[in-house]
């Protein structure tokens, strides 16, 4: 059963750092693109970032790039959101999804995980 | 970026009738592969969001057939055959041909 698992959300001051992770099981990671997803309190749905399938390729939103770094750890079957500069606009429930397609390029996602809070205060 | 404009934005549906969303993209979302990347999703309460639809027309692994999707282009929509109550939540359009992603704004619905 593919699963994934998010960690490492918290209470942050703002301009601090937190770091993501989100541990895959049922499939390996590294034939997927992978992407983060945020959900600001009583809010929709926002696209944060996504990794390749190959890792090439990192993407990110206006809004944190600069400030946040997608990496993936194939040998740990782990994807990670570092977080830096952090502010208010940034406290979200934030989840990770995997791509629906085994193809590097395919960001649309099908399984997501249950999402980590961060609170920047 | 690509603009998803849902309608409605709310829905209050009896059990066993039908309810319908649309869901309108500022671009065609048909790629040079001949696919079109529409997707729906819904987040029930408290739960993450799930994939119901992709590319438009399919169901995904386990979707009900109660669920339907169809369009072409920039204009999209989901159908419920017959709601029950299993259904409440947000339902999300996403586009996936070019980045950022986008969705829409979502469409609540509830049971009367």
């Amino acid at each position: 059963e593919v699963q994934l698992l998010e960690s490492g959300g918290g209470l942050v001051q703002p301009g601090g750092s937190l770091r993501l992770s989100c541990a895959a099981s049922g499939f390996t990671l590294s034939s997927y693109a992978m992407t983060w997803v945020r959900q600001a309190p009583g809010k929709g749905l926002e696209w944060v970032s996504s990794i390749s399938g190959s890792g090439a390729g990192t993407y990110y939103a206006d809004s944190v790039r600069g400030r946040f770094t997608i990496s993936r750890d194939s040998s740990k079957n782990t994807l990670s959101l570092q977080m830096n500069s952090l502010s208010a606009e940034d406290t979200a429930l934030y989840y990770c999804a995997k791509g629906l397609a085994a193809r590097p390029y395919y960001f649309a996602m099908d399984v997501w995980g249950q999402g980590t809070t961060v609170t920047v205060s | 970026d690509i603009v998803m404009a849902q309608t409605p934005l709310s829905l209050s549906v009896t059990p066993g009738q039908p309810a319908s969303i649309s869901c309108k993209s500022s671009q065609s979302l048909l790629y040079s592969d001949g696919k079109t990347y529409l997707f729906w999703y819904l987040q029930k309460p408290g739960q993450p969001p799930q994939l119901l639809i992709y590319e438009v027309s399919n169901r995904f692994s386990g979707v009900p057939d109660r669920f339907s999707g169809s369009g072409s282009g920039t204009d999209f929509t989901l159908k419920i055959s017959r709601v029950e109550a299993e259904d409440v939540g947000v339902y999300y359009c996403m586009q996936s041909i070019q980045l950022p992603q986008t969705f829409g704004q979502g469409t609540k619905v509830e049971i009367k």
